[in-house]
């Protein structure tokens, strides 16, 4: 069992780039989850997805955020045009099913400069 | 919104000492869980709590889920400096979303 993979552990860009992260979960695993987690607001789910198809992305901060997930093995939370607010730690999760406990990646560290 | 408050934020205490951690909300949860995260990781599952009143213990760790199904306790026994971490509780909401908590830090000083 692999878990989680996130790519890349660290990105650093300017104000204005586009910002693509990129997750694998667990083989098997139907759910994905991603999170973004600061100091002051906690770990933030953004959106969810359950068999490839997304569920709930009330948690989405803008229209410059977007997720897919083209297939059972691969998603993506591209930032465009990103800013220096969205600095924080990104976590993809995968779970068996949508309330089975979570597995976390080791995220992603995005400083927007 | 269903929310969930840990207190205390900060905790630092000596090895060999017992400390408690909390998790409260006014909502009832179908489940709880506990996960503790180390720095530049993803927090890692620890318990899942089900029933009201639930107690299971993992080692030093004792896991408590409130008979209405509102709040949790951690409690650890000697803590040793491995116990360091982030301490997260979650709770699985009405809407089958898991939301957190935002943690008791921890600090074990040897």
């Amino acid at each position: 069992d692999a878990g989680v993979i996130q790519s890349p552990r660290h990105e650093v860009t300017e104000m204005g780039q586009e910002v693509t992260l990129r997750c694998k979960p667990i083989s098997g695993h139907n759910s994905l989850f991603w999170y973004r987690q600061t100091m002051m607001r906690g770990l933030e789910l953004l959106i969810y997805f359950n068999n490839n198809v997304p569920i709930d992305d009330s948690g989405m901060p803008e229209d410059r955020f977007s997720a897919k997930m083209p297939n059972a093995s691969f998603s993506t939370l591209k930032i465009q045009p990103s800013e220096p607010r969205d600095s924080a730690v990104y976590f993809c999760a995968s779970s068996l099913r949508i309330n089975s406990p979570l597995h976390f990646g080791n995220g992603t560290r995005l400083t927007v400069t | 919104t269903q929310l969930l408050e840990q207190s205390p934020q900060f905790l630092s205490i000596q090895e060999g000492e017992n400390l408690t951690v909390y998790c409260n909300s006014s909502s009832v949860f179908s489940s709880l869980q506990w996960y503790r995260q180390e720095p530049g990781e993803g927090p890692v599952l620890l318990v899942t709590v089900v029933t009201g009143g639930e107690v299971k213990k993992l080692k030093r760790l004792t896991f408590q889920f409130g008979d209405a199904r509102k709040d949790s306790s951690l409690h650890i026994t000697a803590a040793q400096p491995g116990d360091t971490g982030l301490y997260l509780c979650a709770g699985e909401a009405r809407d089958d979303k898991i939301i957190f908590g935002k943690g008791t830090r921890l600090h074990i000083l040897p």
